[in-house]
């Protein structure tokens, strides 16, 4: 299985920061990564396919980079609706594993 | 819009089979691969696995041979049945679709149900 290690693993920040969140792959995956945001009590919502590509719909203060092992999730000034947690996921391979996640949290 | 609902029993007592079933409104599921993934309390998603509409499966090999995923296309829902249950299993379980990308060939999940929190206690 591919393993996916995310950090920090909680994010103090405050409105308007610019904030990087950092997911790293067992073995190389190419582009094959995933974003999604959670708020309590929702399901995730994909932010962002292919490492950098917005799912439509997702504000442009999102921003994705990486290839192969080494992953970044960007959010370039923070808003009060961003406060949630984030988690990285592989396409590359079955199974399809999640990060165990990054809260972002108000400072 | 394509709308998932998951439904079923709260709470399991261990040793015995968990069954939840998904909803699909808004599209069919004769299209795309239909997947069920679960969050314990605290932690990231884990996908159990999924299913094609051709009734073909994939699943997680942590499950080894505790989960069937299923499918009735007439009645436009998929299932998952988990046996053996221990304490390990309480989660929230969600039902998703993995959609490949018509851009790029890679998948993701698009749409989620709400999920379903399934406790597994005596």
């Amino acid at each position: 299985d591919i393993q996916m290690t995310q950090s920090p693993s909680s994010l103090p920040a405050s409105v308007g920061d610019r904030v990087t969140i950092t997911c790293r792959a067992s073995r190389t995956i190419s582009n094959y990564l995933n974003w999604y945001q959670q708020k309590p009590g929702k399901a995730p919502k994909l932010l962002i396919y292919a490492a950098s590509t917005l799912q439509s719909g997702v504000p442009s203060r999102f921003s994705g980079s990486g290839s192969g092992t080494d992953f970044t999730l960007t959010i370039s000034s923070l808003q009060p609706e961003d406060f949630a947690t984030y988690y990285c996921q592989q396409s590359y391979d079955t199974p399809r594993n999640f990060g165990q996640g990054t809260k972002l949290e108000i400072k | 819009q394509v709308q998932l609902q998951e439904s079923g029993p709260g709470l399991v007592k261990p040793s015995e089979s968990l069954a939840l079933t998904c909803s699909v409104s808004g599209g069919s599921i004769s299209s795309y691969y239909w997947s069920w993934i679960r969050q314990p309390p605290g932690k990231g998603p884990e996908c159990i696995g999924y299913i094609y509409h051709s009734g073909s499966t994939n699943y997680n090999p942590s499950f080894k041979s505790r989960a069937t995923i299923s499918l009735d296309t007439s009645k436009n829902q998929f299932f998952l049945k988990l046996n053996s249950v221990t304490a390990a299993d309480t989660a929230v379980y969600y039902c998703a679709r993995l959609v490949d990308s018509p851009m790029v060939p890679q998948d993701y999940f698009d749409y989620w149900g709400q999920g379903t929190l399934v406790t597994v206690s005596s």
